[in-house]
């Protein structure tokens, strides 16, 4: 299968810093990719599509001002977190597609702690 | 998209065949089965899909009813690696792909 990949697998950072998560489609072209949030025992919530060369849409209730995304090449998609805050903390999974249809092939997540 | 329905747990003993249900009583024609799991903290795995014939790839095998009304996963020989939360997710396919409604899916677990 297509592989996605996600940077860091696992960040620790401080309230009201940012961070920012890196999600690229290995072996394949995605036009589109998703951004996903899993908070513990729960299932997985989207939170926003990241659409190449456009503007990201976004869920409802998903502020786009906290969670900025670009999707600058078809092989890369960012998310980046600002000002974190302790509520923030949660597994974020980015996935794409394109090979099959309909088939969503998911990164390994990243694992944020805000402190 | 249509609602699914699953077990929220199975139990599976190691060696033997899993068999995981889904309901989707309100499928529509052109609606797939997809079916992905998600092993603890990892990202979720694509594992099947189908539209109505049943289907077969080296991970698993897909049965769907004739009325498409239910579907039933089936691992063959689980394993320890296969305890995961299994998700039954209906979908229209569309080129490039499309997000990704997850529910609570069934977390299956493989024991000795």
């Amino acid at each position: 299968g297509a592989v996605v990949s996600q940077h860091p697998s696992r960040v620790i950072c401080k309230s009201g810093t940012s961070v920012k998560i890196e999600c690229r489609s290995l072996d394949f072209q995605a036009t589109t990719m998703f951004w996903y949030r899993q908070f513990p025992k729960q299932s997985l919530m989207l939170m926003a599509t990241s659409n190449e060369g456009s503007k990201a849409t976004y869920e409802q209730g998903v502020e786009k001002d906290k969670f900025l995304i670009n999707h600058a090449s078809l092989t890369l998609s960012t998310l980046t977190v600002t000002s974190a805050h302790p509520e923030d903390s949660s597994f974020y999974i980015c996935s794409a597609g394109g090979l099959a249809a309909g088939v969503q092939y998911f990164g390994p997540g990243t694992r944020l702690t805000v402190t | 998209d249509a609602k699914t329905t699953q077990p929220p747990s199975m139990d599976c003993a190691e060696g033997r065949a899993a068999n995981l249900p889904c309901n989707h009583s309100t499928i529509s024609g052109n609606e797939y089965v997809y079916w992905y799991r998600q092993i603890h903290s990892q990202g979720p795995q694509y594992i099947i899909h189908g539209l109505k014939n049943n289907e077969t790839n080296e991970m698993a095998s897909l049965i769907i009813t004739e009325d498409r009304k239910s579907s039933t996963l089936i691992l063959p020989h689980a394993t320890l690696r296969d305890t995961a939360v299994y998700y039954c997710i209906v979908r229209v396919a569309k080129n490039a792909g499309n997000m990704l409604t997850f529910g609570g899916g069934t977390r299956l677990m493989v024991k000795p």
